[in-house]
């Protein structure tokens, strides 16, 4: 079974509109760090948030916003106000302390037409 | 800002060539990272380095080596190339294990 699972492949949305990546995890650790990339047309993967397993806090960076909830083993990624800029390939990551290693998931492309 | 540098953002290269792939970091970082991406799997991990000389294997060893002779360079060698490994290979480093910094990645296809 897959650690990591954005069962979302592809989004495609116009500008200005709301969208939400689901990232769902699994893991037996109870000290874990969730993480959301970014990787932009360029290929670089750009560091956008890391959570760790104790702080269920959501966080909001000026458009974007994250959910966390343990109960359901998921760290949702929105972005309001949609920009042709947010265009990318977005990845959700689990690190876990007794594997020692990021687990990402599938990715999710997101397209944003003006 | 840390930099991660690889030697080629495009490669192409034949089946049965033996293939170098460079990764330079300039933050004295102990951990490199060998990742290949492709579409729908995300990023696995192909090897790892946590010191100079020291290696483990990822998810994905098979068909890779790997070589860290100075901290700042850590070299992924495919031995004899197929064409089930086109596909684009990512660099990382870190200070801690899990707050990786990433390069441009290069585009390898083997025809």
């Amino acid at each position: 079974a897959q650690k990591v699972t954005q069962a979302q492949t592809e989004i495609s949305v116009v500008e200005k509109e709301d969208v939400t990546l689901d990232c769902v995890y699994e893991t037996r650790d109870t000290t874990y760090y969730l993480f959301w990339y970014k990787q932009p047309p360029s290929g670089e993967l750009v560091f956008l948030i890391r959570r760790n397993s104790f702080d269920e806090q959501n966080e909001i960076s000026g458009r974007y916003s994250w959910n966390f909830q343990k109960s359901t083993s998921s760290f949702n990624f929105t972005i309001t106000a949609s920009q042709v800029v947010d265009s990318a390939v977005y990845f959700c990551a689990l690190f876990e302390a007794a594997g020692n290693k990021l687990t990402f998931g599938g990715g999710t492309r997101v397209l944003v037409k003006p | 800002d840390v930099k991660v540098t690889q030697s080629s953002r495009y490669l192409v290269k034949r089946t049965g060539e033996k293939v170098f792939l460079e990764c330079v970091q300039d933050m004295d970082h102990e951990n490199m990272f060998w990742y290949r991406q492709d579409p729908g799997l995300g990023l696995r991990l192909i090897y790892f380095s946590y010191d100079v000389k020291m290696k483990e294997k990822g998810d994905i060893p098979e068909g890779y080596s790997v070589s860290r002779e100075k901290k700042e360079r850590f070299s992924l060698i495919l031995e004899s190339a197929s064409t089930n490994q086109t596909s684009m290979y990512l660099c990382a480093s870190s200070g801690t294990v899990y707050e990786q910094y990433f390069g441009p990645g290069t585009r390898l296809t083997v025809t």
